[in-house]
């Protein structure tokens, strides 16, 4: 079955770097786009960044832009979210989910979902 | 902010019939791009409820659909049950932002 294992989170100052990694199986790892997202406490779902199914094109949300960095090993079915600069508001669940599709043609759902690893930005 | 507006909270009782909006604009579901409705029990992972609008992933029950009309979504439940109290959230596309976004979310409350 798919699985979505992500890891890395933990506490973290203002202003230092965490990396995020999320371990795929159960499918074929190099045929899907994937999404990272997060929930801040008491907070909706908020998409964080993408990237296709070979690592060529990589998309972010504005508040993340220039801060995080969203990246692939499809040797190892790996997904990686390296984050710099973190700020307080950085504080999330941060969910990997695979795409509905390979490409990023066609914005498609988001359809399994990791657990989380939690990231707390404090000082 | 999201550009995809939900209400908080909808409630109802059970076997009753609740619908959930997703209001967006022209850059996202009146431009065309898809609406995905997605459910989020407290401490478990988003599910996937609704895709494409109005297509429903395998295991969904058929209680749930989704439909989409101009710049609006939206997502009913019908023969409403305890299992249903969740979250709800609504995703799109935006051209404007060039990303995806998803809904403010709405809280579902079986009476």
């Amino acid at each position: 079955q798919v699985q979505l294992v992500e890891s890395g989170g933990g506490v973290v100052q203002p202003g230092r770097s965490l990396r995020l990694s999320c371990a795929a199986s159960g499918f074929t790892f190099n045929s899907y786009a994937i999404h990272w997202v997060r929930q801040a406490p008491g907070k909706g779902l908020e998409w964080v960044a993408v990237i296709s199914f070979d690592g060529n094109k990589q998309y972010y949300a504005d508040s993340v832009k220039g801060r995080f960095t969203i990246s692939r090993d499809n040797s190892k079915n790996t997904l990686y979210l390296q984050m710099n600069s973190l700020r307080g508001e950085d504080t999330a669940l941060y969910y990997c989910a695979r795409d509905h599709s390979s490409s990023l043609v066609v914005p498609a759902a988001m359809d399994y979902w990791g657990q989380g690893t939690l990231v707390t930005v404090a000082s | 902010q999201s550009v995809l507006t939900q209400p908080p909270s909808v409630s109802g009782a059970p076997g009753q019939r609740v619908t959930i909006s997703c209001t967006g604009s022209t850059s996202n579901i009146g431009a065309g791009f898809h609406v995905h409705w997605y459910q989020h029990l407290p401490g478990t992972v988003p599910k996937l409820l609704i895709s494409d609008n109005t297509n429903r992933p395998s295991g969904v029950p058929d209680r749930f659909s989704g439909s989409r009309s101009g710049t609006s979504a939206s997502l009913a439940i019908t023969g409403l049950q305890a299992e249903d109290e969740a979250d709800y959230y609504c995703q799109s596309y935006d051209s404007s932002l060039s990303g995806y976004v998803f809904g403010t979310g709405t809280q579902v409350t079986v009476l």
